[in-house]
């Protein structure tokens, strides 16, 4: 039962162009929901976060959209530059739950193109 | 400021045996999360430790283990190792208190289960 959904498991952006990565979610209960980006042989590193009392937030060349309605959100990076290419994870949380338990998805391998 | 470190980096065993994993938390962190990525998966919870007790845990038997010492390192412990354990076993650490503090992840242990 896959709470967090990343549904494109790769994604290939010219460089200078916007990347769109796209997360769904089934629990309405989740307030708090973040990016990771993941090198190989690295772990995963904390990008982005979003409170589920707003609809977007905004980092430099990153910006979350949330859509609480579609449980839906995205990670727009613009523009993309070659060191984006990571696998990017989508995961959430319940804010009140204070042991860090965050429900990741499956990861969206993004490929900047040059 | 030291980040999160875990050691080994690389880990072979056989089906049967016990393992332990190391991490040392980032400076000023108070609490460490373990989690296990498969291959292909998203990391998944396996528990937290905060104040040298366990304080929440995911869907993982009670052969999944660990402990957190007094200067907030942690260990990772698993009896009875199967083939489905093989995995990189991924160490993070947060300070209680902070709110929505993001998690710092090191960069894993990769065990292998033979």
């Amino acid at each position: 039962d896959q709470q967090v959904k990343q549904n494109s498991p790769s994604l290939s952006v010219q460089e200078g162009r916007i990347s769109i990565l796209n997360c769904d979610y089934t629990n309405s209960m989740f307030d708090y929901f973040l990016w990771y980006k993941k090198y190989p042989a690295e772990g995963p590193t904390f990008l982005i976060s979003i409170s589920s009392i707003k609809d977007k937030n905004e980092d430099g060349r990153f910006t979350v959209f949330l859509n609480k309605s579609a449980k839906h959100l995205s990670l727009h990076i613009v523009p993309s530059q070659p060191g984006d290419s990571a696998v990017y994870f989508c995961a959430a949380s319940l804010a009140l739950n204070r042991d860090d338990k965050i429900i990741f998805g499956k990861g969206t391998r993004l490929h900047i193109l040059p | 400021e030291t980040g999160v470190t875990q050691s080994p980096t690389h880990l072979i065993k056989t089906r049967g045996q016990q393992v332990t994993l190391r991490c040392s938390s980032q400076s000023g962190h108070n609490t460490v999360s373990w989690y296990q990525q498969a291959l292909g998966q998203g990391p998944q919870f396996i528990f937290q430790y905060y104040r040298e007790e366990e304080n929440g845990r995911g869907n993982f038997p009670p052969r999944f283990s660990g402990l957190q010492f007094p200067n907030y390192s942690s260990e990772l412990n698993v009896n009875a190792l199967e083939l489905d354990d093989s995995a990189l076993y991924l160490c993070a650490s947060s300070l209680v208190g902070a709110l929505n503090s993001p998690l710092h992840f090191g960069n894993g242990t990769r065990l292998t289960v033979t």
